[in-house]
C-alpha cells in the first residue's frame, strides 16, 4: 500500500494563478483532510470530508475549494493564489471506528506564492 | 468546543535523560488523545492514543503518555531520549460528544536531544 500521496510535491505560483492540489489514499479510508502548516501556527484545518460527495469547512477555508468526487480522491484548489497562502499543505486520511480513528498524513506538498 | 495547549514550542534534553512534552487539553464530554511526531521534510506520524481505559499509554519508538484527567493532560513521556528522537512533537484530542468533528492540534513542540 502506497498510504497518502500528496501530487505535486513542491511549486512556485504567481499571486492570482489558480491550482489543484491532489491527495489520493489506497486504505478506504471514509475521511479525508486537508491542512495547512505554518510556523508556530501548528497544524490547522482547512477543510475536510466524511465521505464520497461531502465536504465540510474547516478552521482556515477562505480562498479554498474542495472536491472528493472518488473516495480515494481528495482535491483542495486554490482560484487565485495570494502570498498569505504560502504554506505546507498536507492531506490525510481515517477510517473512523466510533470516532477513534488514528489519522494517516500524506509526505506534503510545499508550495511558494509569490 | 475543544482545544489543545502545548506550553512549550522547545524542549532541550541532554542525550539519555528523560524527556517529557506536555500536552493541556479542553473538551466537553470524555476527549480522545493522540500525539503524533514530524521528521523533517515529512508528513505525521501517530505515536499513540488514548481512547479508554488504563491511564498510561504506551507507544511507538518507546513513548508513553499518561492521561491525567483531574489536570486535563496528556503529557508525553521517554525514560531515555535518544538524538534521533528530536522532531516536532504534536498533541491532538476530539471531544466524544463532537460528532464528525474533526482533531485539534497543538501548535506542536519542537524537541531537541544533544549529544
Amino acid at each position: 500500500n502506497a498510504g497518502v500521496t500528496q501530487t505535486p510535491k513542491f511549486r512556485v505560483l504567481k499571486t492570482g494563478q489558480s491550482m489543484t492540489l491532489l491527495c489520493a489514499q489506497d486504505m478506504n479510508h471514509e475521511y479525508m483532510y486537508w491542512y495547512r502548516q505554518d510556523p508556530g501556527m501548528g497544524l490547522r484545518l482547512i477543510h475536510y470530508s466524511v465521505g464520497e460527495g461531502t465536504t465540510a469547512k474547516g478552521e482556515v477555508p477562505d480562498g479554498y475549494n474542495v472536491s472528493r468526487l472518488k473516495k480515494q480522491n481528495f482535491l483542495l484548489g486554490l482560484e487565485s493564489a495570494a502570498p498569505s497562502q504560502t504554506s505546507v499543505y498536507f492531506c490525510a486520511s481515517s477510517y473512523p471506528t466510533s470516532r477513534q480513528e488514528t489519522q494517516y498524513f500524506g509526505p506534503g506538498t510545499r508550495l511558494l506564492v509569490l | 468546543a475543544q482545544s489543545v495547549a502545548q506550553p512549550e514550542d522547545q524542549v532541550n534534553v541532554a542525550e539519555g535523560n528523560p524527556l517529557t512534552v506536555k500536552c493541556t487539553y479542553s473538551v466537553s464530554g470524555n476527549p480522545y488523545l493522540f500525539w503524533y511526531v514530524q521528521y523533517p521534510n515529512r508528513g505525521l506520524q501517530f505515536l499513540l492514543k488514548y481512547i479508554t481505559g488504563d491511564n498510561l499509554v504506551k507507544g511507538s519508538y518507546g513513548f508513553e503518555a499518561e492521561f491525567n484527567k483531574s489536570q486535563t493532560s496528556f503529557h508525553l513521556k521517554k525514560p531515555s531520549a535518544l538524538v534521533s528522537d528530536s522532531a516536532l512533537y504534536f498533541c491532538a484530542v476530539r471531544d466524544l460528544l463532537g460528532g464528525n468533528t474533526p482533531l485539534v492540534f497543538g501548535k506542536g513542540t519542537r524537541l531537541s536531544v544533544i549529544a
